[in-house]
């Protein structure tokens, strides 16, 4: 069963705009959720986990356990952003990514 | 500090045949895990090592091994290759769990099964 769905393959916005990249997920234990991304030529990388909290790079990340989310949103995409997002979702021992959403912002 | 590298960067083998991929882990990180990565398709866990020993390991079949040595670095063995078995293979390391602890990924090795 697909435990982590990220429903956009591509998604494009202009800079500037608001950018939201969707991840549901399917477990029923306490989840650990991950955003890891992957820029041109580089390897894949944390971009952020939800037990931080954080906000890296203007991004955040909430998970909604009611609705099975982490979605991943920033108000004001840069070009500097586009890249491969990946969800994913630590379940015990097991390690889960989505399939990834490749996000181009158009300058 | 150095960080992960992986050998050999490309790889071709022919169906049947067994391969050995290495990574060496990030200097003080205790735990490496392996992903298949498919073309278009996001990491799957194969498996994933802690102090020398098999810590969680998802859905491959048993002719995908591995090892993990006591300077932490670890290989990846698969036996009988098949055509699927084409795909970058990436390796990460962490400090202890990485359900946790941020992993960090080397830049994988691309086999080729002909």
């Amino acid at each position: 069963a697909q435990r982590v769905t990220q429903p956009e393959k591509l998604l494009s916005v202009f800079k500037g705009a608001p950018v939201e990249l969707k991840c549901n997920y399917s477990y029923s234990g306490s989840p650990e959720l991950f955003w890891y991304v992957q820029y041109s030529r580089q390897r894949l990388q944390l971009l952020l986990r939800h037990i931080s909290r954080e906000s890296i790079k203007g991004f955040t990340a909430d998970l909604n356990k009611g609705e099975t989310s982490f979605h991943l949103k920033k108000p004001f995409a840069q070009e500097e952003d586009s890249a491969m997002y990946y969800c994913a979702l630590s379940a015990g021992n097991q390690f889960y990514f989505g399939t990834g959403t490749s996000l181009t912002v158009i300058p | 500090e150095t960080g992960v590298t992986q050998s050999p960067t490309h790889l071709i083998k022919t169906r049947g045949q067994q391969v050995t991929l290495r990574c060496s882990s990030q200097s003080g990180h205790n735990t490496v895990s392996w992903y298949q990565q498919a073309l278009g398709q996001g990491p799957q866990f194969i498996f994933q090592y802690y102090r020398e020993e098999e810590n969680g390991r998802g859905n491959f079949p048993p002719r995908f091994s591995g090892l993990q040595f006591p300077n932490y670095s670890s290989e990846l063995n698969v036996n009988a290759l098949e055509l699927d078995d084409s795909a970058l293979y990436l390796c990460a390391s962490s400090l202890n769990r990485p359900q946790a602890n941020e992993q960090f990924f080397g830049p994988g090795t691309r086999l080729t099964v002909l």
